[in-house]
């Protein structure tokens, strides 16, 4: 069993939709980050947190650390916000970054 | 002020044959981690330099080394190149060396070895 599973791996959505990303993992972290990758590598970090809930524009981050559980929401998805999601922990005694196999998202109009 | 810098962004090299892949953190960043894509597969811890030591390394074979240099820029080597190689190579950097610290991610080297 993956460190982090994240759910579902492909996700399909009309332009408008409520869209949420899910990830849950198996051990203790100092801090969760949601990662966006577009088509062409390259990496954008969009949160870290390590409690509770952060939002930035049209993106919400939740956290539970109880559950050892993350989500990441999309409110008003747009055809932009077509990229794959990734979730990735740094554990309490590590700084590297374990990673999620990532969700993959395409908004259609 | 620039983010993380990768060079190249693109490197071609056959089977048996060296690659060298630099990154060039944010200004006031002395960690440097390096995550290797490969292919259908998810990001993998690589190596993590702080302050100029490797402080730690993920599940790759010897042949995968690097250093960090004194201004804090950081050199990935591959040696003895395999098909199985190719992949995007990328860079973070972050302020320290704490855990939970925020990594900023570098654009990428893609990698192909034929």
């Amino acid at each position: 069993k993956n460190e982090v599973e994240q759910s579902p791996q492909n996700l399909t959505a009309q332009e408008g939709e409520f869209i949420t990303i899910n990830c849950s993992y198996s051990v203790g972290i100092s801090a969760l980050h949601w990662l966006q990758q577009h088509p062409g590598g390259g990496i954008v970090s969009l949160f870290m947190l390590s409690s509770g809930k952060k939002k930035h524009g049209r993106l919400i981050a939740t956290i539970n650390i109880q559950e050892k559980h993350s989500s990441l929401h999309i409110t008003a998805s747009h055809p932009r916000d077509s990229a794959v999601y990734i979730c990735a922990v740094a554990t309490r005694t590590a700084s590297k970054l374990t990673f999620g196999t990532g969700t993959r998202l395409q908004v259609t109009l | 002020e620039a983010g993380v810098t990768q060079s190249p962004t693109h490197l071609i090299k056959t089977r048996g044959q060296q690659a060298t892949l630099r990154c060039s953190p944010i200004s006031g960043h002395t960690s440097v981690y390096w995550y290797q894509q490969a292919l259908g597969l998810g990001l993998q811890f690589l190596l993590w330099y702080d302050e100029g030591e490797e402080r730690n390394r993920g599940n790759f074979p010897p042949r995968f080394s690097g250093r960090q240099f004194p201004n804090y820029s950081s050199e990935l080597n591959v040696n003895a190149l395999e098909l199985e190689d190719s992949a995007l190579y990328l860079c973070a950097s972050s302020l320290g060396s704490s855990a939970g610290l925020e990594q900023f991610f570098g654009p990428g080297t893609r990698l192909t070895v034929l």
